[in-house]
């Protein structure tokens, strides 16, 4: 079946630091991989996605590149602010049961520090 | 682009009592919709899959009596908690697929039960 493994957190770091948080999958076919967002109390947004091998989704300064031979799509932000705490979610759309389905990997927790 | 409105956003009711959850397209037409269930610090757990006109697909483990799901339109598909108990407290959060699973999922903003 599919899978997304993303790496546990919490992690903190200081304003303006790099920021990866990796994601790996396990899937049949060729899925869409996605990155949302979770701000405390509210409900998931879509960060980036990629639809395809060698795609990379972008948006807020964050990337992600869909690398089909490492079965990665690890998130990336050159200097993050404390407004990107928040939960992170990788995730995988693949066929199943007839419909789209999203997988989701477990979230990390990111809290960035003045 | 692509909304889906849930509602209520915070709801507490009492032990036996049912909770329905609201979930409307507000600008596309959601041929498919899920539903999902967050525990405190995991992840989200799909529920099931609605599709408009035909009964819900439900995961493995999850209460089809217990958890209602109608479909009846293509802007509005209804979760209901019946007979809620604590254990049911949780974060639901309901999405819609848009251009097609490929394309992405736009998500309500999620409705916090607690039940006492």
């Amino acid at each position: 079946g599919n899978s997304v493994t993303q790496m546990e957190g919490p992690v903190t770091l200081s304003e303006e630091a790099f920021l990866t948080i990796n994601c790996t999958y396990t899937a049949t076919g060729y899925p869409s991989l996605f990155w949302y967002v979770q701000y405390p109390g509210e409900g998931l947004q879509l960060l980036l996605k990629a639809t395809k091998a060698d795609d990379k989704g972008s948006n807020k300064g964050f990337e992600a590149t869909y690398r089909k031979e490492t079965t990665s799509f690890h998130l990336e932000k050159g200097s993050v602010q404390v407004s990107d705490s928040a939960v992170y979610f990788c995730a995988l759309s693949a066929s199943g049961a007839g419909s789209y389905q999203l997988t989701f990997g477990k979230g990390t927790k990111l809290s960035v520090i003045p | 682009g692509a909304v889906v409105s849930q509602h209520p956003s915070r709801v507490i009711c009492k032990s036996g009592t049912s909770v329905k959850i609201e979930c409307r397209s507000l600008d596309f037409q959601a041929t498919t919709m899920f539903w999902y269930r967050q525990f405190p610090k995991k992840s989200l757990m799909l529920m099931a899959t609605s599709n408009e006109g035909s009964k819900a697909t439900y995961e493995q483990g999850v209460e089809k009596d217990k958890f209602l799901i109608n479909h009846a339109s293509l802007t509005l598909s209804t979760l209901t908690v019946t007979s809620a108990h604590p254990e049911d407290s949780s974060f639901y959060i309901c999405s819609a697929s848009v251009g097609g699973g490929r394309g992405g999922y736009t998500f309500g903003s999620g409705t916090r039960l607690t039940v006492v």
